[in-house]
């Protein structure tokens, strides 16, 4: 079974860049999480989807990140302007259904440096 | 507040001894309980979770936590570790609610020296 696809792996811009993460989840996983890590801390939710629609975006600076699921199945989180404390790794998540009883499954990250 | 809370940021351990990662949890974390472990450039792996039921919990590569509600703590033990689990483990505990969003304690790095 494939496991979480992300990419880029890096990304390195300059403040006021845009930058975008794509993720594809394990097949037929309807829940889709954006984390994001900063260096020496646990990972922050950003984002979490239940197949297209958007269940929390709480902790989501909307003021320069996006993210879309439009088909319900991958997804794209975008930064724009990139500020210097966007620099962390973007880790994308699903699971099979919605409410963490389950099990997270995680990609590898894309690891984004803004200078 | 919720918080889920590791006590230490760096464990350092010999191989073949005996290691234990602390976890502490918020009350008003819900309990339901995880520690994963991230291996140098890699994501997230799940190594153990707590529901319900039996308060000792086994996981993966000879790893196990004991759930003990009175002190709100979730503490993860292996009894003989190897070099091969040095990595940063991280405790994590479930928001609560339907849709449950995890929050993550800033982790621990565990290295196994020979």
């Amino acid at each position: 079974e494939a496991g979480v696809a992300q990419s880029p792996r890096y990304k390195i811009i300059e403040k006021r860049q845009s930058v975008a993460f794509w993720c594809n989840p394990i097949s037929g996983h309807a829940t889709l999480y954006w984390y994001q890590q900063i260096l020496g801390q646990g990972p922050k939710l950003l984002i979490q989807f239940q197949n297209n629609g958007v269940v929390d975006d709480s902790q989501l600076p909307k003021d320069r990140f996006s993210a879309e699921r439009l088909k319900g199945v991958d997804s794209t989180l975008k930064i724009q302007p990139a500020k210097l404390e966007d620099s962390a790794v973007y880790l994308c998540a699903s699971s099979l259904f919605l409410g963490n009883t389950g099990e997270l499954f995680f990609g590898e990250g894309s690891r984004l440096t803004v200078l | 507040a919720q918080s889920v809370t590791q006590l230490d940021s760096q464990v350092p351990v010999f191989e073949e001894a005996p290691v234990e990662l602390r976890c502490n949890y918020s009350s008003s974390v819900s309990v339901y309980l995880f520690w994963y472990v991230q291996y140098p450039n890699q994501g997230l792996q799940l190594l153990l979770k707590y529901l319900s039921g039996s308060t000792l919990v086994k996981g993966i590569n000879g790893f196990e936590a004991e759930f003990n509600k009175s002190q709100t703590s979730f503490h993860l033990r292996k009894p003989s570790v190897h070099i091969s689990d040095t990595a940063e483990y991280f405790c994590a505990g479930n928001t609560g609610g339907s849709q449950g969003n995890l929050i993550f304690g800033k982790g621990t790095k565990l290295s196994v020296k020979p």
